[in-house]
């Protein structure tokens, strides 16, 4: 079974406009670890934000917030005011409290987001 | 600044030769990890290291190897024995490894073409 699942293959977005890239996730552990990144063309997989399954406080960092709703096992990731730098492919990963080395750490299918001016 | 370096950023490969594609950090990381990703699919992990001098097989580790004598290098061999081994290749490394709040950090990746 799909431990991420990233519905979204593909998502548009108009400049300066925000945007919600969905993750839904699997895991029987009580600890765990969500991750976004960003892969540009250049293949570069570039790190955004954490979740931790125990964080009470959804994560910010800049334009990027994370709407973890643990009950519903969705970390969605809303990137506002978004700008043409921000067309890429967006991965969503996981890692479970039993990985004790990241020898599991889960990436979802992506979703290619394009930002049009 | 402190980062991931990966070389080449493009590899080309005859039938039968094997390569090397290095990966080096100065973050400090104790743990590193090599992905491939193929075209328009996720990543999966071929070899990781905890420690110097000891490395663990991932999901495809068949036709790669790996070494780690020191801390900052991990270097990925594409033997012959690889079957499909066109791909792109990314380096990772996280600072211990063994909790789930350890972040990847990733290179910039070496594109390895098979001619």
């Amino acid at each position: 079974a799909q431990k991420i699942t990233q519905t979204q293959p593909g998502m548009f977005v108009q400049e300066k406009e925000a945007v919600t890239l969905d993750c839904t996730y699997d895991t029987s552990d009580q600890s765990y670890g969500l991750f976004w990144y960003k892969q540009p063309s250049s293949g570069e997989m570039i790190f955004l934000i954490y979740q931790g399954s125990y964080d009470e406080q959804n994560a910010t960092e800049g334009r990027y917030s994370l709407n973890f709703q643990k009950a519903r096992k969705s970390a969605n990731l809303v990137i506002s005011a978004s700008q043409l730098g921000d067309s890429a492919m967006y991965f969503c990963a996981m890692r479970e409290g039993r990985d004790n080395y990241g020898q599991n750490f889960v990436f979802g299918p992506g979703t290619r987001l394009s930002v049009l001016p | 600044d402190g980062g991931i370096t990966q070389s080449p950023k493009y590899l080309f490969r005859k039938e039968g030769q094997n390569v090397t594609l290095s990966c080096e950090q100065n973050l400090n990381h104790d743990a590193m990890y090599w992905y491939r990703q193929d075209p328009g699919q996720g990543l999966r992990l071929i070899y990781y290291s905890q420690i110097v001098n000891d490395f663990q097989k991932g999901d495809i580790a068949e036709g790669y190897s790996v070494s780690r004598e020191k801390k900052e290098s991990f270097p990925l061999t594409v033997t012959s024995a690889q079957k499909n081994p066109t791909a792109f290749y990314l380096c990772a490394s996280s600072i211990v490894g063994h909790s789930y709040t350890d972040t990847q950090y990733f290179g910039p990746g070496t594109r390895l073409t098979v001619l």
